[in-house]
């Protein structure tokens, strides 16, 4: 069964920081990995898809990578801004159930 | 793009009753869905998946007479609470899969979740 494990469970940094959230799974066999973000008592909001053939995505300040063959992931956010606080989750699909991990939970103090 | 509606999104019921939730593929049809739930500082974890006209799959450990699934419709999914206890107060999210082809060329949305606090 596919687990998804996020380091660290908490981040804690000060406004301005480039910070990295790490996501790794135990199957390579994904079609996609997909990052989200999860305010309190909020919905999830998806950030960025690495269909498996990719290598990377970018959105603004934020860029994902992805290495099946490792099963890693990373989630690079650059100069971060208090309203980056929020809970990230990384998902894996083998193609239509996700595995989620359980989180980072990132506060940027101003 | 694709938007996946679910309604309420939050709901107050007392222990005891049940409560429905709804999700809704707004602008694609979705011959499946599927439902997560979150406890507090968790994962989210698969419940079930629902396939249009079609008994829900369950998975091992949520009770399908607790979590009742109807796929009613190519757009609406719905996930009524029965018999509701506090220990079910939870964050549930839905998903649809658009497209019915190989997985590869499916994309899957999620709904916006539904915060659930039995009293």
């Amino acid at each position: 069964k596919q687990e998804v494990t996020q380091i660290p469970a908490a981040l804690s940094v000060p406004e301005g920081e480039n910070l990295v959230l790490n996501c790794s799974f135990t199957d390579s066999a994904i079609y996609n990995l997909q990052w989200f973000r999860q305010d309190p008592g909020k919905g999830l909001t998806s950030l960025l898809l690495i269909q498996s053939s990719q290598r990377e995505q970018t959105s603004g300040r934020l860029n994902a990578s992805l290495d099946k063959s490792s099963g890693r992931s990373t989630l690079y956010i650059a100069a971060s801004q208090p309203g980056d606080s929020a809970t990230y989750l990384c998902a894996v699909t083998p193609g239509n159930q996700f595995y989620f991990g359980t989180g980072t939970s990132l506060t940027v103090i101003p | 793009g694709a938007v996946v509606s679910q309604h309420p999104s939050r709901v107050i019921c007392k222990s005891g009753t049940s409560v429905k939730i709804e999700c809704r593929s707004l602008d694609f049809q979705a011959t499946t869905m599927f439902w997560y739930r979150q406890f507090p500082k968790q994962s989210l974890m698969l419940m079930a998946t629902s396939n249009e006209g079609s008994k829900a799959t369950y998975e091992q450990g949520v009770e399908k007479d607790k979590f009742l699934i109807n796929h009613a419709s190519l757009t609406l999914s719905t996930l009524t609470v029965t018999s509701a206890h506090p220990e079910d107060s939870s964050f549930y999210i839905c998903s649809a899969k658009k497209g019915t082809g190989p997985s590869s060329g499916n994309t899957i949305y999620f709904g916006e979740g539904s915060w659930l606090t039995v009293v």
